[in-house]
């Protein structure tokens, strides 16, 4: 069974400082993503990576950066946390085939910024 | 761009009674569309999944889910409701223009199964 560990269920974090959330997949898959969930906006796509040091953009990247240093490990880091960026961020994975394989899900981080 | 479009943010049923949480698509292209459940403090997991083998397709839980081209839908259903199945669910479309294969989820719909 695919394993994706997020690093932290909750976090606290000021206005203004830099946050990192981290994420490791146990199954050796390509494909990783970082999405955040707010109520009744579902889950939007923040970044995602499809190799080591490859990243892409997804469709809300502002405030945030991410790394992917080594195949098993996507970080997703706020250079200057928001309070607007309080959330639930979930990492997720893919394998196989792209498109048509599903996305492996962590038990998400709920970030809170005060 | 692909996008899924869930019908109802709220469903509440009785136990046993029929379950259907509703998803249309849009997309230029034969879409690949997926299941996805979340109960509370988890992240999601997969229910089912279409990728252009057989219209209706069955998934985890007594779950399954009709691919109508023509309505561009992929509705959800269950016979029977159980409490247990009290979550948060999300309707996928997964782009096929990346290798990645990014997904683009609809805004969820909560179900409630009362007693």
């Amino acid at each position: 069974d695919v394993k994706v560990t997020q690093s932290s269920r909750y976090l606290v974090k000021r206005t203004g400082e830099k946050v990192f959330l981290e994420c490791v997949q146990d199954m050796d898959h390509e494909n990783m993503f970082w999405y955040r969930q707010d109520p009744g906006l579902g889950l939007r796509l923040i970044y995602f990576s499809y190799d080591v040091k490859m990243k892409e953009k997804g469709d809300i990247p502002e405030g945030y950066s991410v790394s992917r240093e080594k195949k098993e490990r996507f970080s997703l880091i706020l250079e200057s946390a928001s309070t607007n960026q309080t959330s639930m961020y979930l990492c997720a994975s893919r394998g196989g085939t792209g498109p048509t394989s599903p996305l492996h899900f962590g038990n998400g981080t709920r970030l809170t910024v005060t | 761009a692909q996008s899924v479009t869930q019908l109802g943010s709220h469903v509440s049923v009785s136990e046993g009674a029929l379950v259907l949480l509703r998803c249309n698509y849009s997309s230029s292209v034969p879409p690949y569309l997926f299941w996805y459940v979340q109960y509370p403090n988890q992240g999601l997991q997969l229910l089912l999944k279409y990728t252009s083998a057989a219209t209706l397709v069955k998934g985890i839980n007594g779950f399954e889910a009709e691919f109508k081209k023509s309505e561009t839908s992929f509705h959800l259903t269950k016979p029977s409701a159980h409490m247990s199945d009290a979550a948060e669910y999300f309707c996928a479309v997964s782009d096929q223009d990346t290798n990645a294969g990014k997904s683009t989820f609809g805004d969820g719909t909560t179900l409630t199964v009362k007693p």
